[in-house]
């Protein structure tokens, strides 16, 4: 089974609107960490937000906000005010367990595409 | 802000050959990691290690891979005898033990591209 499932392999968004990325997660850990990362066309990997299990709300970093419903094992990434340098792949991923030591598990990624 | 730094970025190498790939991660970081990506494809574990050792492998990390942290600041990944299907980026990554729950995260490398041609 998919740890990480993201079932949008493109998203397209309109220049200044807010778009919604989605993730669905699989574990049976309590504790665990979920993560999203950009990957423009340079290739880096650029993180942008992080939720814990046990965070009770929702992360925000700048124009990244990260819907967290624990039931429903969802992480969807929402970027507000889509800007032409968006484009890029996004991945989820989530770390099972404690502690900075267990690896990373990614999903398959979305590639947004933000038009003017 | 503190970087995982990699090199080189780009490698071209003969099928058979051996390649070593750098990282110096960043400095108060205890845990280091190798991940891979064949284009277009998501990333995927190899190799993660804590205190001079492998913590943990993939069922990628077969005996033609290894790591090593030669000395306090580099960690490198070696294949022995490169195949057409390894050609993918490479990532190194770097953490830190969560204090008091927190968790610092994992910061990537800009990654190596290896073609193996």
């Amino acid at each position: 089974a998919q740890k990480i499932t993201q079932t949008q392999p493109g998203m397209f968004v309109q220049e200044k609107e807010a778009v919604t990325l989605d993730c669905t997660y699989d574990t049976s850990d309590q504790s665990y960490g979920l993560f999203w990362y950009k990957q423009p066309s340079s290739g880096e990997m650029i993180f942008l937000i992080y939720q814990g299990s046990y965070d009770e709300q929702n992360a925000t970093e700048g124009r990244y906000s990260l819907n967290f419903q624990k039931a429903r094992k969802s992480a969807n990434l929402v970027i507000s005010a889509s800007q032409l340098g968006d484009s890029a792949m996004y991945f989820c991923a989530m770390r099972e367990g404690g502690s900075g030591n267990t690896p990373l598990v990614f999903g398959k990624g979305t590639r947004l595409s933000v038009i003017a | 802000e503190p970087e995982v730094t990699q090199t080189p970025s780009h490698q071209v190498t003969q099928m058979g050959q051996e390649v070593i790939l750098r990282c110096v991660p960043i400095s108060n970081h205890l845990y280091f990691y190798w991940y891979r990506q064949i284009l277009g494809q998501k990333v995927e574990f190899l190799v993660s290690f804590y205190n001079n050792e492998i913590s943990e492998k993939s069922e990628i990390f077969d005996d033609q891979f290894s790591v090593e942290r030669p000395d306090g600041s580099n960690f490198t990944l070696k294949i022995r005898s490169t195949k057409l299907e390894d050609s993918a980026m490479y990532f190194c990554a770097s953490s830190d033990v969560g204090r008091q729950g927190v968790d610092y995260g994992y910061t990537f490398g800009s990654g190596t591209r290896l073609t193996v041609v």
